[in-house]
């Protein structure tokens, strides 16, 4: 178990740029999560892979973010002309499929994300 | 909408000490899991105890165990002999599906030496 990585740490980019973040969940994982947390708060839910099939999606998840998982492994979460209020930490999460139960996420580090 | 309530921002306990922190929720579901997860500073969310909402008998791990009222929705985590380890944002969540998990705001946990 190498545990869920996220790539970059940290990401400081200027208002209206594009920006992408990866995760790599832990390899026996079919179910990848990105959730979005501000200082204070606890994570909110952003979208929901099933292998590579996206299964559920936030409307906090505007048109300007897009997340895909092609193969079924790694995933990305894009982000399109961003604003100061996407600032955030992106937090990637991964879990088993096991049939009739709910197995607890396992987090990365997050991508920590400051726009100015 | 299900929604999970965290009533206290901050807590503080002595080392060696006992606290509990509060979680409430709100769902029409009768089957759904309960989460409480622990998130040190600048370090990765893990899991600390789980619970089955069909199951009556209380979670326990260890030095964590739970109060589970399913009526009341209540879901409160008590933590024994208190460790400086033990300082972090503790986060309560819900979880009706495989899908979302809907989270608390925390509640920041202070050990005092």
């Amino acid at each position: 178990d190498t545990g869920v990585s996220q790539d970059p740490r940290h990401k400081i980019t200027k208002r209206g740029q594009n920006v992408t973040f990866r995760c790599d969940p832990i390899s026996e994982h079919n179910r990848l999560y990105w959730y979005r947390q501000t200082l204070g708060q606890g994570p909110e839910f952003l979208t929901y892979f099933q292998n590579e099939a996206q299964l559920e999606k936030s409307r906090l998840l505007s048109d300007r973010f897009s997340a895909e998982r092609p193969k079924g492994s790694f995933s990305t979460l894009e982000i399109q002309r961003t604003e100061q209020g996407d600032s955030a930490m992106y937090l990637c999460a991964s879990s088993p499929s096991v049939q009739g139960y709910n197995s607890p996420l396992h987090f990365g580090n997050g991508t920590r994300l400051t726009v100015t | 909408a299900q929604t999970v309530t965290q009533s206290q921002p901050e807590m503080s306990v002595q080392e060696a000490e006992t606290v509990t922190l509060s979680c409430t929720y709100d769902t029409s579901e009768s089957d759904y899991y309960l989460f409480w997860y622990k998130q040190p500073p600048s370090r990765q969310m893990i899991l600390v105890i789980r619970q089955e909402a069909y199951k009556q008998q209380n979670a326990t791990e260890n030095r964590f165990s739970v109060n589970f009222q399913k009526a009341a929705k209540s879901f409160s985590l008590k933590i024994s002999d208190s460790q400086l380890g033990d300082a972090a944002m503790y986060f309560c969540a819900y979880c009706h599906n495989a899908g979302k998990s809907t989270f608390g705001d925390g509640t920041t946990l202070t050990v005092k030496p």
